[in-house]
C-alpha cells in the first residue's frame, strides 16, 4: 500500500499570503495519478487539481499543483477567505488508492 | 447536470443490516466507475472500494474487503453501499463519488452530499 504523508498538519496563514502544502509519497506516483481535493466543514470534498498539476473545472489560477515521483506540491498563490480548509492528495498509482490524512489551512 | 444523490441519514443498532443508495442522473452510469469514501467524525477521507456498473466489476481497499459489499442496479442508475452487521466502528458519512477515466487520469470529480451513518445502541 502506498502511504501519502501531508505536511504539515496544520498551517496558519493570512489570506493574501501564499501557501504550500506537502504530499509525500511512500513509493513513486506516476504524475498522472495524483491528485488533490480541497472539503471545507460539513461539505463533500472538492477536486481540486488532477495529473499532478491540471486544475479542474472552475478551479482559480491561484491553485498549481506541482511535483513528480514521490513528492507533490499543491500551492495557493494568493489566499483568500473561502481557501480556508482542509485539503487532500489521493494517489491512483497502485490499489488501495489511498489518501493523505490531509492539512488543515486555518486562518492566522 | 451530473448529480449524485444519496440516501438520508441512518440510526442503527450494532447486529442490524444496512444499505445506502447513491443514485446517478447527468451522465452515462455505465461508463464511469463509482467510488465509496468513508469519513469518521473528525478524520480523513478512507478509500473503501469501487464498482463498474456496466458489468459490477468491484474492487475493494483491503481494509474494507469483507466488511462491506459495494452493488450497483444500472436499470436504476444506482450504486449501493451496504452491511450485514454493522459495529459502532461503522459510524461515519459514507460519500459516493464518481472516478474519472481510472486508467488514463483518475480523479473523483463529482461526489454526492454523504450519508451520515449512526451506529449505537
Amino acid at each position: 500500500e502506498i502511504v501519502l504523508t501531508q505536511s504539515p498538519g496544520t498551517l496558519s496563514l493570512s489570506p493574501g499570503e501564499r501557501a504550500t502544502l506537502s504530499c509525500r509519497a511512500s513509493q513513486s506516483v506516476s504524475s498522472g495519478f495524483l491528485v488533490w481535493y480541497q472539503q471545507k466543514p460539513g461539505q463533500a470534498p472538492r477536486l481540486l487539481i488532477y495529473g499532478a498539476s491540471s486544475r479542474a473545472t472552475g478551479i482559480p489560477d491561484r491553485f498549481r499543483g506541482s511535483g513528480s515521483g514521490t513528492d507533490f506540491i499543491l500551492t495557493i498563490s494568493r489566499l483568500e477567505p473561502e481557501d480556508f480548509a482542509v485539503y487532500y492528495c489521493q494517489q491512483y498509482g497502485r490499489s488501495p488508492y489511498t489518501f493523505g490524512q490531509g492539512t488543515k489551512l486555518e486562518i492566522k | 447536470e451530473v448529480q449524485l444523490v444519496q440516501s438520508g441519514a441512518e440510526v442503527k443498532k450494532p447486529g442490524e443490516s444496512l444499505k445506502i443508495s447513491c443514485k446517478v442522473s447527468g451522465y452515462s452510469f455505465t461508463t464511469y466507475w463509482i467510488a465509496w469514501v468513508r469519513q469518521m467524525s473528525g478524520k480523513g477521507l478512507e478509500f473503501m472500494g469501487i464498482i463498474y456498473p456496466a458489468d459490477s466489476d468491484t474492487r475493494y481497499s483491503p481494509s474494507f474487503q469483507g466488511q462491506v459489499t459495494i452493488s450497483a442496479d444500472k436499470s436504476i442508475r444506482t450504486a449501493y453501499l451496504q452491511w450485514s452487521r454493522l459495529k459502532a466502528s461503522d459510524s461515519a458519512v459514507y460519500y459516493c463519488a464518481r472516478l474519472t477515466d481510472i486508467a488514463v487520469v483518475p480523479a473523483l470529480d463529482y461526489w454526492g452530499l454523504g450519508t451520515l451513518v449512526t451506529v449505537s445502541s
